[in-house]
């Protein structure tokens, strides 16, 4: 089975921080992205990642950057977190040309 | 440019009852669509895809979705609800990037099946 693991389940920040959420995936996908989801507007695409240190903007890039050193790791980057960002992050993989993404478990961040 | 829309907050089913949660879609070209569900506290899981072929795709858990090209739809059904079914449901259609394909979901629909 696929498996898409996120660092924290639950996270709590203070404004001003620099937050990183980490994601890793076990099965060799070249595609990787970070999504959050809100309440009432679904799941919006922050970053992607089609190879290892390319990265593309989403729908949603501003306040953020993402990293990606190595084929299994994809980083998401909060440079100075805002209340703004508080939502809930989905990482998700999947390989090349293929369809259906992989989703972690998913990493809920309160910033105060 | 291609969206979905998801056009109920909230579905409410009598277990036992048949469910149907509703997508439209609008994208050019040939549509390649998704359905996914998101239990409490956890991440998306994959439930079935439309590619090409036949209009009805079954998938797991006993749902089933049609897709109607007439009427830009994509519905998923299940003839008979489990109070487990309760959950939040994504449609999504596909869309190519650089280098991959990206998905575009619709804003979700909660279900809920009640006992």
């Amino acid at each position: 089975d696929v498996k898409v693991t996120q660092s924290s389940r639950y996270l709590v920040k203070r404004t001003g921080e620099k937050v990183f959420l980490e994601c890793v995936q076990d099965m060799d996908h070249e595609n990787m992205f970070w999504y959050r989801q809100d309440p009432g507007l679904g799941l919006r695409l922050i970053y992607f990642s089609y190879d290892v240190k390319m990265k593309e903007k989403g729908d949603i890039p501003e306040g953020y950057s993402v990293s990606r050193e190595k084929k299994e790791r994809f980083s998401l980057i909060l440079e100075s977190a805002s209340t703004n960002q508080t939502s809930m992050y989905l990482c998700a993989s999947n390989p090349r040309s293929y369809n259906e993404q992989f989703f972690g478990p998913g990493t809920r961040l309160t910033v105060l | 440019a291609q969206s979905v829309a998801q056009p109920e907050d909230q579905v409410n089913v009598a277990e036992g009852n048949p469910l149907t949660v509703k997508c439209t879609y609008s994208v050019s070209g040939n549509p390649y669509l998704f359905w996914y569900v998101q239990y409490p506290n956890r991440g998306l899981q994959f439930l079935l895809k439309y590619i090409t072929g036949d209009n009805l795709v079954k998938g797991s858990y006993g749902f089933e979705a049609e897709f109607n090209k007439s009427q830009t739809s994509y519905h998923l059904k299940k003839p008979s609800a489990l109070v487990s079914d309760s959950a939040l449901y994504f449609c999504a259609v596909r869309y190519s990037l650089e280098g991959a394909n990206n998905l575009f979901f619709g804003t979700g629909t909660r279900l809920t099946v009640i006992p």
